[in-house]
């Protein structure tokens, strides 16, 4: 297996819904990320987790919450959002979190979400 | 701050005809990678740079990477109308003992008949 799968693939919420983000990888990744991508953007990171630990959060309002359940998981719950945070989320995984091993990253589908 | 910057952002071409795209960098890093994006889809990963002088070609697409310089090359070689999409460029930034990766604005490239 060597996907990353993201469920939903569509999301409408609005802004008083608590709603969250699956995002599964069985390729052994240890570095699992969260990126957010709006329109005609690059992508930018959210958040990264290393060996199921919390490594790097970009500053990321608390109504986006993180979590690792194990190292195949990777959660974003989303709670009171605003309509700016509507965007296409991505999920990557990476072999190596350090680094030295990586050979690439490999990004989900994504999650196309939309608050109103 | 690691910034990547690419050049041009938009580009109109013809089939049939080559262009190249670049990606500057400004911190040292050994290793770039080049996406794809389709419009309302994910990245598709194109090309992954490990090391100084690396070149990969796939089809009409050839990247490279030279790390002393700090550029590197998407070259496209008689377009045709299915390379019409977003490429981006990324390179890997060290923070926190993880690794992240840091874009480029993208590069969208429309092939015309």
């Amino acid at each position: 297996d060597t996907e990353v799968t993201q469920t939903p693939k569509h999301l409408v919420m609005g802004m008083t819904n608590k709603k969250s983000l699956k995002c599964e990888q069985h390729m052994g990744h240890r570095a699992m990320y969260w990126y957010k991508q709006k329109a005609k953007k690059p992508p930018e990171l959210m958040f990264v987790y290393s060996y199921e630990k919390l490594s790097i959060n970009e500053s990321v309002p608390s109504r986006f919450s993180p979590e690792c359940p194990n190292s195949s998981l990777l959660n974003l719950h989303l709670h009171a959002l605003q309509p700016e945070d509507s965007a296409l989320y991505l999920c990557a995984s990476s072999q190596d979190p350090g680094g030295a091993q990586n050979d690439g990253y490999t990004f989900g589908s994504g999650t196309r979400l939309t608050v109103v | 701050e690691l910034k990547v910057e690419q050049n041009p952002l938009f580009l109109s071409m013809q089939e049939g005809k080559n262009y190249t795209i670049y990606c500057n960098y400004s911190t040292t890093s050994d290793r770039l990678y080049w996406y794809r994006q389709d419009p309302g889809k994910s990245l598709e990963s194109l090309f992954v740079l490990l090391s100084n002088g690396a070149v990969k070609q796939e089809g009409r697409l050839m990247a490279s990477l030279d790390t002393k310089a700090r550029l590197s090359t998407l070259h496209i070689t008689a377009a045709v109308h299915d390379l019409s999409a977003t490429y981006f460029c990324a390179v890997d930034k060290a923070q926190g003992g993880s690794e992240k990766l840091v874009f480029g604005k993208g590069t969208k490239l429309t092939v015309n008949p």
